[in-house]
């Protein structure tokens, strides 16, 4: 079927600490892929995207690469702060306009 | 410039009656977005408009669920009468015309349907 999956959390860091957040999708053909984040509070924003196999996404310091050999998009990010404490969406567009998500991951990280 | 916005903000309703959910999209965006996360699960969409047009309605869940947009500006979403399922986290989204523009989220209506 089409779908992505992502590593379930919650997941808690502490600050300065190494994220991956796993994410892997099927689809057929090569779709356009997203990181989403939504902030306590707040609406979901795009946090990253990789539109072709090989593509590096990257934005605050957060990367995810478009693998085709491994269908995955993990999302990775060197030293996190307590400010990056959210919930990250995995997704994928369909070619067309609808965009299929995760379930999200929620990130606690502690001072 | 104002992002996308939506009202009311949470919304607490007993089974049975009724919720009007209103977004109102980034001015000039053509396309406007309806989805919907459930109980934690994944985001799922629910439609599509193009301006007043709905392009796809393929994922609403039941004939319970009514969206308009009237004049290609803000949309609303009915849920009539509404039941425990409905329960959920509604977002709606808007983008310029094209496939691979960005979608713009807004922050989501809370429903509780008791």
């Amino acid at each position: 079927g089409n779908s992505v999956t992502q590593m379930e959390g919650p997941v808690t860091l502490s600050e300065e600490a190494f994220l991956t957040i796993n994410c892997t999708y099927t689809a057929t053909g090569y779709p356009s892929l997203f990181w989403y984040v939504q902030y306590p509070g707040e609406g979901l924003q795009l946090l990253l995207k990789a539109t072709k196999a090989d593509d590096k996404g990257s934005n605050k310091g957060f990367e995810a690469t478009y693998r085709k050999e491994t269908t995955s998009f993990h999302l990775e990010k060197g030293s996190v702060q307590v400010s990056d404490s959210a919930v990250y969406f995995c997704a994928r567009n369909t070619g067309g306009f609808k965009t299929i998500f995760g379930a999200g991951t929620r990130l606690f990280v502690k001072a | 410039e104002a992002g996308v916005t939506q009202f009311p903000s949470h919304s607490v309703i007993e089974k049975g009656q009724t919720v009007t959910l209103r977004c109102d999209p980034i001015s000039g965006h053509d396309n406007l977005y309806w989805y919907r996360r459930v109980m934690g699960k994944e985001i799922k969409f629910l439609l599509h408009f193009v301006k007043e047009s709905k392009q796809d309605e393929s994922g609403m869940p039941n004939n319970r669920f009514l969206a308009e947009r009237t004049g290609g500006t803000y949309s609303t979403l009915k849920v009539q009468p509404a039941e425990l399922e409905d329960s959920g986290v509604y977002f709606c989204a808007s983008s310029l015309a094209g496939t691979q523009e960005t979608q713009y989220f807004g922050p989501g209506t809370r429903l509780l349907v008791l």
